[in-house]
């Protein structure tokens, strides 16, 4: 069964950072990109990050570049989003995704950036 | 950036119903496009994907169908389970984006 579970979330300051993690099962991570998707409170869907298998190209939305890092470890399972320079309008529910046609998903985890 | 446009935003039906969502791209993009349900509090789920394909262990009443810049996906016999929101996603070209939605409500 493939299965996602993201990690990392809370209430942070803005400026502040934040490191989100995905592990996943179930199939063979280092076959498949991978997909960071949010979603702020009563709003749509927004697509954020896809990372290559070989973590060798990354591509962001325009409003999270130079802010957010999207890396991967094939050995542990696991994708990561670094967060940095955060803002209030980055608060959201944040998913993982398989591929970048995004076929499974996490549950999701929120991140709050508030004072 | 390509724009996905969804129409309608929301819509009422009763169960049984005959329900169509549209999603319009800005540019073509082929066939790379899925659908997707969400239910309050839920993560979404993929219905379709490259625009007409179900995913397996979706019910047969969801369709999806076009090309290019124009898209339709089709739930020919609306169930209680179905009332939710409906996102569609291009995956041709970078960034990604998502339509705005469509929320599904009881009529």
């Amino acid at each position: 069964e493939v299965q996602l579970m993201e990690s990392g979330g809370g209430l942070v300051q803005p400026g502040g950072s934040l490191r989100l993690s995905c592990v996943v099962s179930g199939f063979t991570f280092s076959s498949y990109w991978m997909t960071w998707v949010r979603q702020a409170p009563g709003k749509g869907l927004e697509w954020v990050a896809n990372i290559k298998q070989d973590g060798s190209e990354k591509y962001y939305v325009d409003s999270v570049k130079g802010r957010f890092t999207v890396s991967r470890d094939n050995a542990k399972n696991s994708l990561f989003l670094q967060m940095n320079s955060l803002r209030a309008e980055d608060t959201a529910v944040y998913y993982c995704a398989r591929t970048t046609g995004a076929d499974y998903w996490g549950q999701g985890t929120l991140v709050t950036v508030s004072s | 950036d390509i724009q996905m446009t969804q129409s309608p935003s929301s819509l009422s039906a009763s169960v049984g119903d005959r329900v169509t969502i549209t999603c319009r791209a800005s540019q073509g993009i082929r066939s790379d496009l899925g659908w997707f349900q969400q239910k309050p509090g839920k993560a979404p789920k993929r219905l379709i994907y490259a625009a007409s394909t179900l995913q397996s262990a979706v019910p047969s009443r969801f369709s999806g169908s076009g090309s290019g810049t124009e898209f339709t996906l089709t739930i020919s016999s609306l169930q209680p389970e179905d009332f939710a929101t409906y996102y569609c996603l291009q995956y041709n070209t970078y960034p990604r984006t998502f339509g705005g939605g469509t929320k599904v409500e009881i009529k």
